[in-house]
């Protein structure tokens, strides 16, 4: 069964920075790409970055870019979001999620993980 | 960016009904249309991806049309486990985008 656990939030200051883990399971993570998608409390889907499968190919959300940096670790199964000069308006439910390909374009999450909750407050 | 608007935001409807979802894209994106369900502090779920094909395991109540810039979702005989959030989301193009949602409720 496949399964993603996100890990790595919690409570940051403005300014402040956090890296978000998301380990996979029952799937060759290695073949697929893998995206993060936010939602704010109470708001809609946002989408934050994609990767590629290699790692090679990275793409972001005009309102993450050059703050935010997506990575992943196909020896360890893992995604990572490492996210600096947070900001308020970044507090949110973070999802990861499976792609159906390679690409990390034309992405549409398969199966998500459960969240973690980053808040962003002084 | 190709913005995705979804009507109705909300709709209360009763267990049986027929009940139809449409999602409007501001460009063409082809079939590149996803649709999601999500229920109060769950991750989202995949229904439909294509456009009209079904993920693998959801039920065929569900079923998904559309080319171009609009597209449906539309649930023949909605049970009370379908009573949650709708999304779509476009992914002909960067950046992904989603519609806004659409609460279905228990009339």
């Amino acid at each position: 069964e496949v399964h993603l656990l996100e890990s790595g939030g919690g409570l940051a200051q403005p300014g402040g920075s956090l890296r978000l883990s998301c380990a996979a399971s029952g799937f060759t993570f290695s073949s697929y790409a893998m995206s993060w998608v936010r939602q704010a409390p109470g708001k809609g889907l946002e989408w934050v970055s994609s990767i590629s499968s290699s790692g090679a190919t990275t793409d972001y959300a005009d309102s993450v870019q050059g703050r935010f940096a997506m990575s992943r670790d196909n020896s360890k199964n893992t995604l990572y979001l490492q996210m600096n000069n947070l900001r308020a308006d970044d507090t949110a439910v973070y999802y990861c999620a499976k792609g159906a390909s390679s690409s990390a374009y034309y992405f549409y999450g398969t199966v998500w993980g459960q969240g973690t909750l980053v808040t962003v407050s002084s | 960016d190709i913005q995705m608007t979804q009507s109705p935001s909300s709709l209360s409807a009763s267990v049986g009904d027929r009940v139809t979802i449409t999602c409007r894209a501001s460009q063409d994106i082809s079939n590149y249309l996803a649709w999601f369900q999500q229920k109060p502090g769950k991750a989202p779920k995949s229904l439909i991806y294509g456009a009209s094909t079904l993920q693998s395991g959801v039920p065929s109540r569900f079923s998904g049309s559309g080319s171009g810039t609009d597209f449906t979702l539309t649930i023949s005989s909605l049970q009370p486990e379908d009573f949650a959030t709708y999304y779509c989301q476009q992914y002909n193009s960067s950046p992904l985008t989603f519609g806004g949602g659409t609460k279905v409720e228990i009339e």
